[in-house]
C-alpha cells in the first residue's frame, strides 16, 4: 500500500506570489493534518481536516488556508509569500480525527521563498 | 499550553552502545505519545505509540516508556547502529487533538 504522498517536492516561489501544495493520504484514511518544520524545530501545526471540514487551527495568519476533497486528498495553500514561510511543510494522514489514532507523515515539500 | 523538550538535543555515540533518549512535557492530561525519526531533509518515520493508558510499547531494538504522571516518556535504543543516526522527535497529543512536537534528539552513531 503506498503511504502518504506529497506534491511537489521542492518548489521555489519569490515573495508575494502564491502557492498550493498537495496531499494524498494513506488509503482508507480520512483526516489530514498539515505542519510546518522549520530547521532545527520540530513540526508546528497549521490545520486539520476531516471528512472535508476543519477540524483544527494552529496559530498561523490567514495567508495560509486549506481544503479537503471528497477522494480526502487535501490542498495547504499560502497567499502572499514571505521569506519566514520558507520550511519543510508536511502532511499527516490518520484514521480518523479521534486522538487515539496514529498519524503516518508524508516525505514533505521544501519551500524556498526568495 | 503544552511544552514538550526533547534531551539531550544532540548525542554522538560509538556503534553497538544502548541509548536513552529523554521526551518531558508539562501537562499530563494527554491521549498518546508517539515516537518519530526524521533523516535529513525527509518526512517522519513513526516509530512507537503509546496510549495514555499504556506504560510501554517495544519494536524490535525499540523500547519507549511513558510515565503521565511525572510527564517523561523515554526511548530506548539498544545496540546502536549507524543506520539509527537520525533525529528523534517526540508528540504529545492532549484535549485539543493536536499533536505538540519537541525538537528532537539528533543522535550520530558512528561506525
Amino acid at each position: 500500500d503506498a503511504g502518504v504522498t506529497q506534491s511537489p517536492t521542492h518548489l521555489i516561489k519569490t515573495r508575494g506570489q502564491h502557492v498550493t501544495l498537495r496531499c494524498s493520504p494513506i488509503s482508507g484514511h480520512k483526516s489530514v493534518s498539515w505542519y510546518q518544520q522549520v530547521l532545527g524545530q520540530g513540526p508546528q501545526f497549521i490545520f486539520q481536516y476531516y471528512e472535508k471540514e476543519e477540524r483544527g487551527r494552529g496559530n498561523f495568519p490567514d495567508r495560509f488556508s486549506a481544503r479537503q476533497f471528497p477522494n480526502y486528498s487535501s490542498e495547504l495553500n499560502v497567499n502572499a509569500l514571505l521569506l519566514g514561510d520558507s520550511a519543510l511543510y508536511l502532511c499527516a494522514s490518520s484514521l480518523d480525527q479521534g486522538a487515539y489514532n496514529e498519524q503516518f507523515f508524508g516525505p514533505g515539500t521544501r519551500l524556498t521563498v526568495l | 499550553k503544552q511544552e514538550v523538550t526533547q534531551i539531550p538535543a544532540a548525542l554522538s555515540v560509538p556503534e553497538g552502545e544502548n541509548l536513552v533518549l529523554n521526551c518531558s512535557f508539562t501537562d499530563s492530561a494527554i491521549y498518546n505519545l508517539q515516537w518519530f525519526r526524521q533523516d535529513p531533509g525527509k518526512g517522519l518515520t513513526s516509530l512507537l505509540l503509546i496510549q495514555s493508558s499504556q506504560r510501554e510499547q517495544t519494536s524490535g531494538r525499540l523500547n519507549a516508556s511513558l510515565d503521565k504522571s511525572s510527564g517523561r516518556s523515554t526511548l530506548y535504543i539498544a545496540a546502536s547502529q549507524p543506520g539509527d543516526s537520525a533525529t528523534y522527535l517526540c508528540a504529545v497529543t492532549g484535549g485539543s487533538y493536536i499533536p505538540t512536537f519537541g525538537r528532537g534528539t539528533s543522535l550520530i552513531v558512528h561506525p
